[in-house]
C-alpha cells in the first residue's frame, strides 16, 4: 500500500511569508507526527497527534508554528512569518493507534525541504 | 534537544566487513529503536527494543540495550555498499495520550566502500 506522502517535497519562501505543508499518512493510522531535522541533526520533535486532536504539541518552538488535521487523516503544518532559522527538513510520520506504555513503530514520510531566504 | 548521542559520528569500513555503532542517552525509556536515513530525506524504521530486553536481532542487525549504562549499540554484520546511510537512535518515554515521542540521537554517517 502507499507510504506516507509530503507535499511540496521542496519549498523556498522568503522570509516572513506563511508557508503550509502538507501530510498525508498511512490510511488506517490515526496517530500522527511531526519532526523538525536541521542538517547534520537527528529529527526533533514538534507535534503528535491522535485523531484530529493535537495532544501532544511540546515541541513546537513557538506560536508562529501550528498544525491541524481537521478530519483524523491529513495534516497540514502551518509557519507563519518564516525566519530563516526555520529551514529544515519537516517530516511527518504516521503509526497504528498507540495504547499507553506500548510504541508502534513510525513511518516516516520523505520530507518537505523547506529553504527561507 | 537531542536525548542521546551516536558515536562514533562517521564510519567508513570494507564491504564484508562488521560496523557496530553506539547509542547514549539520558532519561528513563520504554524502548528504543534504530532508523536509518538515506540521502537526508525519510527515515525507515529497523528494529525496536523494549526496556526490559537485552538483545535483538533481525536478518543482519544486532541491537544490544543497557539500561544501567543508558547506551544501545547496533551491529549490522558483513556489510554491504548498499548499507551506506545514516543511522539514528530514537528512545521512547511514551505519551499519557498513547502516542510515542521519538527523541534522535544525533547519527552515525555509515560509509561501506567496495
Amino acid at each position: 500500500g502507499a507510504g506516507v506522502s509530503q507535499t511540496p517535497s521542496n519549498k523556498v519562501t522568503e522570509k516572513g511569508k506563511y508557508v503550509e505543508l502538507r501530510c498525508d499518512p498511512i490510511s488506517g493510522h490515526t496517530a500522527l507526527y511531526w519532526y523538525r531535522q536541521s542538517l547534520g541533526q537527528g529529527p526533533e520533535f514538534l507535534i503528535y497527534f491522535q485523531g484530529t486532536g493535537a495532544a501532544d504539541d511540546s515541541g513546537l518552538p513557538n506560536d508562529r508554528f501550528f498544525a491541524v488535521r481537521p478530519e483524523g487523516s491529513v495534516s497540514t503544518l502551518k509557519i507563519q512569518r518564516t525566519e530563516r532559522g526555520d529551514s529544515a527538513v519537516y517530516l511527518c510520520a504516521s503509526s497504528q493507534p498507540g495504547v499507553a506504555g506500548n510504541s508502534y513503530e513510525q513511518y516516516f514520510g520523505p520530507g518537505t525541504r523547506l529553504t527561507v531566504t | 534537544s537531542q536525548q542521546g548521542e551516536e558515536d562514533p559520528q562517521a564510519l567508513s569500513i570494507q564491504e564484508g566487513e562488521n560496523a557496530t555503532m553506539n547509542c547514549s542517552y539520558k532519561t528513563s525509556i520504554n524502548n528504543l529503536q534504530w532508523y536509518r536515513q538515506n540521502s537526508g530525506r525519510g527515515l525507515v524504521h529497523l528494529i525496536l527494543i523494549r526496556s526490559n530486553e537485552r538483545e535483538k536481532h533481525s536478518g543482519r542487525l544486532r541491537v544490544t540495550l543497557d539500561t544501567s549504562k543508558k547506551s544501545s549499540s547496533l551491529l549490522i554484520t558483513a556489510s554491504r555498499a548498499a548499507d551506506t546511510a545514516s543511522y539514528f537512535c530514537a528512545t521512547d518515554a511514551g505519551l499519557t495520550g498513547g502516542g510515542n515521542k521519538l527523541t534522535f540521537g544525533t547519527g552515525t554517517q555509515l560509509k561501506v566502500e567496495l
